[in-house]
């Protein structure tokens, strides 16, 4: 089975603080992704990497940076947080090969920013 | 520019009946369509896919209906259970990379009453 953890269920931080959110996943998959959930929103992508050291941003890159230092780690960075992102932060995973398309998704992280 | 679109925030149907959930899109260039349900506190997980060169996909009690020239597609889930209750999401994805980004709906609360 794949597993797709994140280092926190819930995290309440500070504006202005900076906030790490860490994802790791077991299955080797070259693919990995964040994205956030708010209600009415749907899953809006925020970053995705296809390689280690690779990045590429998503729909709301904004306010946000990653990083990808080894394949099964990768690292969503909050450089200074607001109050309008306070969110479900998801992180998914996935292979290169004919399944693409399937994503494997961590628990979350709800955030709240106070 | 809300690509995919589920119009329907929530849907309630009775054990036993057949659950129809719903899906519009707009970018013709999409090359899979999938659906994903999501329990509250857990990640999304993947439920059935269909590809853009076919009209119907079956997998047990879910059926997914795609109706190209209508950018229509629909999730049915026959007979429907009380442990079908969730957030269903809609997303779709083109090809053409290895990695793929999904764009996803907004999502529809399905209860299933006993």
């Amino acid at each position: 089975d794949v597993k797709v953890t994140q280092s926190s269920r819930y995290l309440v931080k500070r504006t202005g603080e900076k906030v790490f959110l860490e994802c790791v996943q077991d299955m080797d998959h070259e693919n990995m992704f964040w994205y956030r959930q708010d209600p009415g929103l749907g899953l809006r992508l925020i970053y995705f990497s296809y390689d280690v050291k690779m990045k590429e941003k998503g729909d709301i890159p904004e306010g946000y940076s990653v990083s990808r230092e080894k394949k099964e780690r990768f690292s969503l960075i909050l450089e200074s947080a607001s109050t309008n992102q306070t969110s479900m932060y998801l992180c998914a995973s996935s292979s290169s090969g004919t399944r693409f398309y399937e994503q494997y998704f961590g628990p979350g992280t709800r955030l709240t920013v106070t | 520019d809300q690509q995919v679109k589920q119009n329907s925030p929530s849907l309630s149907v009775q054990e036993g009946r057949i659950s129809i959930l719903n899906c519009d899109y707009t970018n013709s260039m999409f090359d899979y369509f999938l659906w994903y349900k999501k329990y509250p506190a857990e990640g999304p997980t993947f439920l059935i896919s269909i590809s853009s060169i076919k009209d119907k996909n079956e997998d047990g009690r879910f059926t997914v209906f795609l109706n190209k020239s209508a950018k229509h597609l629909s999730l049915h889930i026959v007979p429907s259970q009380p442990g079908d209750s969730a957030v269903y999401f809609c997303a779709a994805i083109r090809g053409g990379t290895s990695y793929g980004k999904l764009t996803f709906g907004q999502g529809t609360i399905l209860t299933v009453h006993p």
